[in-house]
């Protein structure tokens, strides 16, 4: 049972578009993640956001969060062929982190 | 700083073969979780370790076995590998006794069971 869904499951945009994904969750959590993946690699951690919190900035990254929709959006402005990836939310409303099934963003140069 | 190491990146068994991933990380962190990941789903928590001493069940712990050997290592065993259990692996780490902070993962083992 997956606590987390992406929306859209693939994306695929231009070199300097806005990337948005969404993901719903089912449960009350402490937290909601997003992580990057690229082709063959692990997954590495982008911003986490806390349940208290309604948006986050790091860089290029905006995170909304609202806990009344259980919804979150992951934003990417002024996208790069290097953000080319898999996009995973993961939330936490335990000990566990659960992981949704991921967007595939896909940036053309 | 290493972070989080995985060996074999590769293994290939026939079912009914056992065998033994290994993780290490070396960032001094407490717990580590070992994941599985399927074509088009998320990771799935298999096994986790919230410190040195213990260990739990996660999603989907049947046909896994786990040791967290000391605080830097914890491995993921097969003892009878079945075609169900192709899938790349995934450990990971993070300092905190809990979920608030970020996971570091390791780079996968990819294996395939015939």
């Amino acid at each position: 049972s997956q606590q987390g869904e992406e929306d859209p499951q693939a994306l695929s945009i231009q070199e300097g578009e806005n990337a948005t994904m969404n993901c719903s969750y089912k449960t009350s959590i402490n937290n909601l993640q997003w992580y990057r993946q690229n082709s063959g690699r692990g997954l590495v951690h982008l911003i986490l956001i806390r349940s208290n919190e309604r948006e986050k900035h790091s860089g290029r990254l905006r995170v909304t969060l609202d806990t009344s929709k259980k919804s979150s959006s992951l934003l990417i402005t002024a996208s790069r062929a290097a953000d080319t990836a898999s996009y995973f939310c993961a939330t936490a409303g335990g000990f566990k982190t659960i992981f949704g099934a991921g967007t595939r963003l896909f940036v053309k140069a | 700083n290493a972070g989080v190491t995985q060996t074999p990146k590769f293994q290939v068994l026939k079912t009914g073969q056992s065998m033994t991933l290994q993780c290490a990380q070396d960032m001094n962190h407490n717990s580590m979780y070992w994941y599985r990941q399927d074509p088009g789903m998320g990771l799935r928590l298999i096994y986790y370790s919230a410190s040195e001493g213990t260990t739990d069940k996660g999603e989907v712990p049947n046909g896994y076995n786990v040791s967290r050997l000391n605080k830097r290592e914890f491995s993921l065993r097969l003892e009878s590998a079945a075609p169900s259990q192709t899938s790349v692996y995934f450990c990971a780490s993070s300092e905190a006794r809990g979920p608030y902070n970020e996971q570091f993962f390791g780079p996968g083992t990819r294996l395939t069971v015939l």
